[in-house]
C-alpha cells in the first residue's frame, strides 16, 4: 500500500532564504507526483505535475524533483517571501490505482 | 470561469440526518472526485467518477454514496450522520484520471 510521507510538518524560514520540501513514497511504481498550495480555510492549488518518465519541473521560483528510485520528490522555493506561506501538500498517483495518495503536508511560514 | 464550486461553505448536522454536498465544475472536465481532510490524516479519497455515468469507491467510502449527475455535477450523499464524519469536505475534477486536479473551496462538516 502506497505511503506518503512529508517532513518536517512545520517550518519557519526567514524572507530570502532558499529552501526545499521533502516528499517521500514507499512504492516507486508510481504514474505521477503533484505538488500542491493550500491557504488557510482555503482548498488545494496544483503547482506541479511531475510525470514518472521525468525528472524535474519548473514553474517561476518553484522547482520539483522526482527519484522514483529512492522514492523521494523535493520542492525547491528560491527566494522565498511572506506570500509564500502556505502547507505545501505532495500527493502520489499509483500505476494501475488511478487514485492519488496525499502526504500531510509542511506547513511553511516565511517571516518578514 | 467559477472552477470547482462546492455548496454550502458550512453545515451543521445531527446525527442521524441526511444531507447532500454539491459538486459543479465548469472547465468540461471529465473526472470527478470526493475528498475529506482531516487534522493529521492528510486528504483521503471518499469516490471518484473516472467519467460521466461511472463511479467508484475510494479508500472511505463507508456511510456515503455519490451520484454523477452529469459531466459537470457531482453529489455526496451522508444518509446517517456520524460524528465520526466531521471533516472538511473537497471536490476535485480533471480533465482525465491522474491529470492536474483542481479543486473547490471546500464544506465545513460538523456533525453533533
Amino acid at each position: 500500500k502506497q505511503e506518503v510521507t512529508q517532513i518536517p510538518a512545520a517550518l519557519s524560514v526567514p524572507e530570502g532564504e532558499n529552501l526545499v520540501l521533502n516528499c517521500s513514497f514507499t512504492d516507486s511504481a508510481i504514474y505521477n507526483l503533484q505538488w500542491f498550495r493550500q491557504d488557510p480555510g482555503k482548498g488545494l492549488t496544483s503547482l506541479l505535475l511531475i510525470q514518472s518518465s521525468q525528472r524535474e519541473q519548473t514553474s517561476g521560483r518553484l522547482n520539483a524533483s522526482l527519484d522514483k528510485s529512492s522514492g523521494r520528490s523535493t520542492l525547491y522555493i528560491a527566494a522565498s517571501q511572506p506570500g509564500d506561506s502556505a502547507t505545501y501538500l505532495c500527493a502520489v498517483s499509483t500505476s494501475g490505482t488511478y487514485k492519488y495518495i496525499f502526504g500531510t503536508g509542511t506547513r511553511l511560514k516565511v517571516l518578514a | 470561469n467559477a472552477g470547482v464550486t462546492q455548496t454550502p461553505k458550512f453545515q451543521v448536522l445531527k446525527t442521524g440526518q441526511s444531507m447532500t454536498l454539491q459538486c459543479a465544475q465548469d472547465m468540461n472536465h471529465n473526472s470527478m472526485y470526493w475528498y475529506r481532510q482531516d487534522p493529521g490524516m492528510g486528504l483521503r479519497l471518499i469516490y471518484y467518477s473516472a467519467s460521466e455515468g461511472t463511479t467508484d469507491k475510494g479508500e472511505v467510502p463507508n456511510g456515503y454514496n455519490v451520484s454523477r449527475l452529469n459531466k459537470r455535477e457531482f453529489s455526496l450523499r451522508l444518509e446517517s450522520a456520524a460524528p465520526s464524519q466531521t471533516s472538511v469536505y473537497f471536490c476535485a475534477s480533471s480533465e482525465h484520471q491522474q491529470e492536474t486536479q483542481y479543486f473547490g473551496p471546500g464544506t465545513r462538516l460538523l456533525v453533533l
